[in-house]
């Protein structure tokens, strides 16, 4: 079982640049988001979607766009990539309700220069 | 002001001694709480789950909560070299897609040296 997969690993970007971070779970969960992490400022939500075909924004959208054609895929796209953007992704994913895990990904590691 | 504020630490403790972290909140919405535990270049995971006031335990984990104060902890006993992580405070509030919506603390970075 291989839970939250992340790709690529690490990344280096030009500003400008576009890219998309991509995320899978074989776990049939319907609700997935994106975090990303900085120093001093914890994990902070991007983008959420409850199941293929509805997304909705969190706390830091500007800059990211999302789209879910599939139970399991869940991809960060960075339309035209820039400094403020270098950080750590972290995709998640759990079944809605009290008390269930929300399981994270194992991060990437971004760099816009 | 950040909704949720945690004691940023670092913390550097020996072997065997108990150690305490911290989170503050503003929002009194908030439910649900959680600690995460990250290693270096990982992920979260999830370590203790809570939504009432007072203690839970697990192994030489306790977490607690005060809804009035606004305020929770996490203890570690007889703490171990392998505790070395950052330590995230998280929250969320009741019903529909608030129960994926997590509100994070800064994070505590925990070292327990032998």
């Amino acid at each position: 079982n291989a839970g939250v997969t992340q790709t690529p690993k690490f990344q280096v970007l030009k500003t400008g640049q576009s890219m998309t971070l991509q995320c899978a779970q074989d776990m049939n969960h319907e609700y997935m988001s994106w975090y990303r992490q900085d120093p001093g400022m914890g994990l902070r939500l991007i983008h959420y979607s409850v199941g293929a075909g509805i997304t909705d924004q969190g706390e830091v959208p500007n800059g990211y766009n999302v789209s879910r054609s599939t139970t399991e895929d869940f991809p960060l796209r960075l339309l035209s990539a820039a400094p403020s953007q270098t950080s750590v992704y972290f995709c998640a994913s759990t079944t809605l309700g009290p008390g269930n895990t929300i399981y994270f990904g194992e991060g990437s590691w971004l760099t816009v220069v | 002001q950040k909704e949720v504020e945690q004691d940023p630490g670092p913390l550097s403790v020996p072997e065997g001694a108990i150690v305490s972290l911290n989170c503050t909140y503003s929002n009194s919405a908030f439910q649900y709480f959680m600690w995460y535990r990250q290693y270096s270049r990982k992920g979260p995971e999830l370590l203790m789950y809570t939504y009432s006031s007072g203690n839970k335990e697990d192994g030489r984990f306790t977490a607690q909560v005060d809804k009035s104060s606004k305020y929770i902890s996490l203890f570690i006993r007889d703490s171990q070299p392998s505790d070395s992580a950052t330590y995230l405070c998280a929250m969320t509030e009741r019903g529909g897609t608030s129960y994926g919506k997590l509100t994070f603390g800064q994070g505590t970075i925990l070292t327990v040296h032998p």
